[in-house]
């Protein structure tokens, strides 16, 4: 049962042109969001988040957008460059229910080609 | 400022075997969180020890276990290995003043290959 879905395992992009990335969960406990963007050879680096009590978060050229009533979330990489070539993770947890606190769920991940 | 260090880096074992592996977390950070990621998955939650004492627990058997150390190092020990716990074992560390689980930062991983 996956709670952290991304339907998209690959996506290519031309540079300079913008990346969404689509993310989709089905718990609705879930009240806090990340995604994670990962280097072969490396571990995921934290790249940006959103609270549910928000629609939109910005950190210079990455915005994500959380659609609560749909259980979706995206990623827009606006332009996209070629190191952002990597595998993005879509993550998320409950600070509500005291059993789930920072048990992290991630989804499978979607790899991002950018092409220059 | 070291981040967060994971040894060895690669390690091959034999079935039914036992292994440790290690963490030392980012400087200031006090909380460590141990995933398993199987080749074409995202992470799985294993655990995560705070204040030595397992603090929250995944759908993982209790052949998993771990230890956090008072300088907040942490070890992952897994008994009777299986086939199917071949993958690569990140551990994440964070802290709960600043938030917990939210940007936590992970370690290059252990590459297990169980044989």
């Amino acid at each position: 049962d996956q709670q952290v879905k991304q339907n998209s395992p690959s996506l290519s992009v031309q540079e300079g042109r913008i990346s969404i990335l689509n993310c989709d969960y089905t718990n609705s406990m879930f009240d806090y969001f990340l995604w994670y963007k990962k280097y072969p050879a490396e571990g995921p680096t934290f790249l940006i988040s959103i609270s549910s009590i928000k629609d939109k978060n910005e950190d210079g050229r990455f915005t994500v957008f959380l659609n609560k009533s749909a259980k979706h979330l995206s990623l827009h990489i606006v332009p996209s460059q070629p190191g952002d070539s990597a595998v993005y993770f879509c993550a998320a947890y409950s600070s509500l229910v005291e059993t789930s606190y920072d048990k992290v769920i991630f989804g499978p991940g979607t790899s991002l080609s950018v092409i220059p | 400022d070291a981040g967060v260090t994971q040894s060895p880096t690669h390690l091959i074992k034999t079935r039914g075997q036992q292994v440790t592996l290690r963490c030392s977390p980012k400087s200031g950070h006090d909380t460590v969180s141990w995933y398993q990621q199987a080749l074409g998955q995202g992470p799985q939650f294993i655990f995560q020890y705070y204040e030595e004492e397992e603090r929250q627990r995944g759908n993982f058997p209790d052949r998993f276990s771990g230890h956090q150390f008072p300088n907040y190092s942490s070890e992952l020990n897994v008994n009777a290995l299986l086939l199917g716990d071949s993958a690569l074992y990140l551990c994440a560390s964070s802290s709960i003043l600043t938030g917990g689980a939210a940007e936590a930062f992970f370690g290059q991983g252990t590459r297990l290959t169980v044989v």
